[in-house]
């Protein structure tokens, strides 16, 4: 059974920084792109980074650009998100997720992290 | 790439056949997902590439492309189906989101 599962979800003040981390089944890992994708309180879905297989290539959304690194361990099946410079609009719930490959649609989720950025 | 998706919400009964129509503002060929969220869970994989079903995902469920407009069918709604559906662009970054069709039983 696939599993991904997040940690490191938790309240900051803005301007402050965070790391998520994801621990993925390893057959998953190491044969799919990864990704972070979050959903504001009542709100829709919103795709934030993503990085493939070997971690040669990232992408992410451009309210995020140059604030969160996302990067993956193969030793350890980890992905992680570093957060920094967090603004209240950046909270959220975490999902991690996974796709085969370019194109195609994130096929395995994780229950998910929630991220509040609060004084 | 914007996404648009009608209706925002519908309610319909048991056994009806519902449509959701996501529409791309430029060509995402057939790089187009759809998911199903229900409350307080992760979405859920229903249809990639447009109109192929993904694995374990009842045949209820059907997806269609004509050009930029994208169909998600629900052959005939079942009271499990209650849910937000989404469509997903994967053709060019930033990958994007439609806003959700929330689907409830009259």
């Amino acid at each position: 059974e696939v599993q991904l599962v997040e940690s490191g979800g938790a309240l900051v003040q803005p301007g402050g920084s965070l790391r998520l981390s994801c621990v993925a089944s390893e057959f998953i890992f190491d044969s799919h792109w990864m990704a972070w994708v979050r959903q504001a309180p009542g709100k829709g879905l919103e795709w934030v980074a993503n990085i493939n297989e070997d971690g040669t290539e990232r992408n992410y959304v451009d309210s995020v650009k140059g604030r969160f690194t996302i990067s993956r361990d193969k030793a350890k099946n980890s992905l992680s998100l570093q957060m920094n410079s967090l603004r209240a609009e950046d909270t959220a719930v975490y999902y991690c997720a996974t796709k085969p490959r370019p194109g195609l649609g994130h096929d395995y989720w994780g229950q998910g992290t929630l991220v509040t950025v609060s004084s | 790439i914007q996404l648009t998706q009608s209706p925002s919400s519908l309610s319909a009964s048991v056994g009806d056949r519902v449509t959701i129509t996501c529409r791309a503002s430029q060509d995402v060929s057939s790089s187009l997902a759809w998911y199903q969220q229900k409350p307080g869970k992760a979405p859920k994989l229903l249809i990639y590439v447009a109109s192929t079903l993904q694995s374990g995902v009842p045949p209820r469920f059907s997806g269609s492309r004509s050009g930029t407009d994208f169909t998600l069918t629900i052959s005939s709604l079942q009271p499990e189906d209650i849910a937000t559906y989404y469509c997903q662009q994967l053709h060019m970054y930033p990958i994007t989101f439609g806003p959700g069709t929330k689907v409830d039983i009259k």
